[in-house]
């Protein structure tokens, strides 16, 4: 069975870098799939930050971009989550998720757009 | 940008009832929805796919539905564990158009 755990500091101060680890087993980075890390403000709703490929290959939402950088360690089978200059805006419970891939009727495809196995998430607050 | 707008934003039900929530995208985006069901303290469930698609372990009781930008989530008979927040979730294939979530719909106890 596919579990994934994200992993880091729960206290990042202001103008610092978060960097958080999301640890997967039951399934190798090696394998043709994309992962997602996704965050959510508490109280508040469901963020996309980024995906990253197999190959490395990275994806980031525009406001972010400038800030996030996301990696790949097949030999640990780690992801990794990096943001850096952190306001308070950033605390948020990260989540990292597995995307999943279907065929559409008309045969297109694969179509790889949704998420099937998330981390339990990990609370990040950012104050001094 | 496609948006998601979701309604209500929350509703009251009792055990038994039958909930629709509704979820549109600014712009058609075919079938390429999803659902997930979230509880308090706890990460996002998938519930949907493709619109319309149950994943396994998923109860019969969830169904989904629509195309282009309307889409409905269904609870044909709302249990006692479906007290929760729904959110509808699109995005082209990746990459690189990105992911884009609803505000989310909350059931609660009536």
């Amino acid at each position: 069975q596919v579990q994934l755990q994200e992993s880091g500091p729960g206290l990042v101060k202001p103008s610092e870098t978060l960097s958080l680890t999301c640890t997967v087993s039951g399934y190798s980075l090696r394998n043709d799939y994309y992962w997602v890390w996704i965050r959510q403000p508490p109280g508040k709703g469901l963020e996309w930050i980024g995906s990253i490929y197999h190959s490395g290959s990275a994806y980031y939402t525009p406001s972010l971009k400038s800030r996030a950088t996301m990696s790949m360690d097949t030999s640990k089978n780690q992801l990794s989550l990096t943001l850096t200059s952190v306001t308070a805006a950033d605390t948020a419970v990260y989540y990292c998720a597995r995307v999943a891939c279907y065929y559409e009727s008309n045969g297109f495809g694969p179509v790889c757009n949704y998420f099937d196995y998330w981390g339990q998430g990990a609370l990040v607050t950012v104050s001094s | 940008d496609i948006q998601m707008t979701q309604s209500p934003s929350s509703v009251s039900a009792s055990v038994g009832d039958r909930v629709t929530i509704t979820c549109r995208a600014s712009q058609g985006i075919n079938t390429r929805l999803a659902w997930y069901q979230q509880k308090p303290g706890k990460a996002p469930k998938l519930l949907i796919f493709a619109a319309s698609n149950l994943p396994s372990g998923v109860p019969s009781r969830f169904s989904g539905s629509g195309s282009g930008t309307d889409f409905t989530l269904t609870i044909s008979s709302l249990e006692p564990e479906d007290f929760a927040t729904y959110y509808c979730q699109r995005s082209n294939s990746f990459p690189p158009e990105g992911v884009t979530f609803g505000p989310g719909t909350r059931v609660d106890f009536k």
